[in-house]
């Protein structure tokens, strides 16, 4: 069965600070790893991520793929109080790329 | 463009009776998906739709659970004889095209059913 376990489930920082969010999976052919911000209830799409050691970036946020150690990060740098969500990873897998797995999500709180 | 919209945004309702959950896809997007989350979760995949048909329903936790999507766009997620444990939050999530790799899968903002 397909397993994805997020790190830590919970973090609380203040603005400014930088954090590293971690997912590790576990899964049968593998096809691509996505984040996901989750305020109140609809996660909104960061990024996706296919090949290692490519590096996306959006703004303050960033994101990695190893692929041989079966783990992604998150980074937030520079944070503010609008970035307090839970981020979720999720990977797709197997013969077919429409079925989700998520992890439990890393609940950030960013105090001012 | 609008995005992916959810009806009602919350229902409360008592354990025996049915439900109806309604899901308004990206206009354009042929491929439909339900999640279930529950509090401290990740979603749980239930159902796929790839036009018309439930291309794959092998996350539908038992037979009181059944989704439609007649005409290729709105879905509707049917729940008969709610049980307690039937809480939590439905979120949907469409996506372009069929899925492939780089397809991405947009959300809902979700309904968050009680059952009491």
């Amino acid at each position: 069965e397909d397993k994805v376990v997020q790190s830590p489930l919970s973090l609380v920082v203040h603005e400014g600070d930088t954090v590293t969010l971690n997912c590790s999976y576990e899964v049968t052919n593998f096809r691509s790893l996505l984040w996901y911000k989750q305020e109140k209830k609809a996660p909104t799409f960061l990024f996706m991520l296919t090949s290692s050691g490519i590096e996306k970036k959006s703004g303050r946020l960033s994101s990695i793929l190893d692929k041989k150690e079966l783990f992604s990060i998150l980074n937030i740098t520079a944070t503010q109080t609008g970035d307090s969500a839970i981020y979720l990873c999720a990977v797709s897998s197997g013969g077919s790329n429409y079925k989700l797995t998520f992890g439990k999500g890393t609940l950030l709180t960013v105090n001012p | 463009g609008a995005g992916v919209s959810q009806t009602p945004s919350n229902k409360v309702t008592e354990k025996g009776k049915y439900v109806e959950l309604r899901c308004d896809p990206i206009s354009g997007h042929t491929a439909l998906y339900w999640y279930r989350q529950s509090l401290g979760q990740g979603p749980e995949f239930l159902i796929y739709f790839q036009g018309t048909g439930a291309a794959d329903d092998s996350g539908l936790p038992n037979d009181r659970f059944f989704a439609v999507r007649p005409e290729g766009s709105v879905s509707t997620l049917k729940i008969q004889r709610t049980e307690r444990g039937d809480s939590a939050v439905y979120l949907c999530a469409s996506s372009l095209n069929p899925p492939g790799l780089r397809e991405t899968q947009y959300f809902g903002p979700g309904t968050r059913l009680l059952v009491l």
